[in-house]
């Protein structure tokens, strides 16, 4: 079963400047969470999908993040346009959340995208 | 406001020895406590986790204590392998509706096992 996988591993752009992220979580997982790691602070939530639909956007930083889940399927964080502070690790994961199930509550993470901003 | 704490930034053992890291928390509504380990350009594995109606979940060399009175929890590893040598985050979970269980990590404990 392939893992969470996060496109590209490493971008580099200049401030003002557009980038788009991608994730492809574990096939079947509906659950799907976007996360970011600034340099020196700890990994925080940005927002949670389920299948196409936000559920959860209140770590959005602010208007300049866009998150798309088309089809339920692989995500995309836009970051339009990109400031300075915007620099750090974004990571996506991933859960497969059933009533009953051992650890629903655990994600699955894919290996980030580091995002730089110039 | 950091709801998750681990104060340590790095401990270092000896190979066979046992290693305990520790993390401090502030909300108690929390629901579960995860640890995750961390190498370097890879994401966070999943390692073990407690549901916060326990005081203890043991999985091989990992033993995970919940002492909920004092908000706090601990890892440990025993005995320690030069493989274990990673960044350790804590991780509590709450259920923010349905099926979000979004997670609040500490910054991290890097641990480095020495042959």
């Amino acid at each position: 079963e392939a893992g969470v996988t996060q496109f590209p591993s490493h971008s580099v752009i200049e401030k003002g400047q557009t980038v788009t992220l991608r994730c492809d979580p574990i096939s079947g997982h509906d659950n799907l969470y976007w996360y970011r790691r600034v340099m020196g602070k700890e990994i925080k939530f940005l927002l949670h999908f389920v299948k196409e639909s936000k559920q959860d956007e209140s770590g959005m930083p602010n208007n300049r993040f866009l998150a798309e889940r088309t089809g339920g399927t692989y995500s995309t964080l836009k970051v339009q346009p990109a400031e300075l502070e915007d620099s750090g690790v974004y990571f996506c994961a991933s859960s497969l959340y059933r009533q009953g199930a051992i650890r629903f509550y655990e994600q699955y993470f894919g290996p980030g995208t580091r995002l730089t901003v110039t | 406001d950091q709801q998750v704490k681990q104060n340590s930034p790095s401990l270092s053992v000896q190979e066979g020895r046992i290693s305990i890291l520790n993390c401090d928390y502030t909300n108690s509504m929390f629901d579960y406590f995860l640890w995750y380990k961390k190498y370097p350009a890879e994401g966070p594995t999943f390692l073990i986790s407690i549901s916060s109606i326990k005081d203890k979940n043991e999985d091989g060399r990992f033993t995970v204590f919940l002492n909920k009175s004092a908000k706090h929890l601990s890892l440990h590893i025993v005995p320690s392998q030069p493989g274990d040598s990673a960044v350790y985050f804590c991780a509590a979970a709450v259920n923010s509706g349905g099926s979000n269980y979004k997670l609040t990590f500490g910054k991290g404990t890097l641990l480095t096992v020495n042959p």
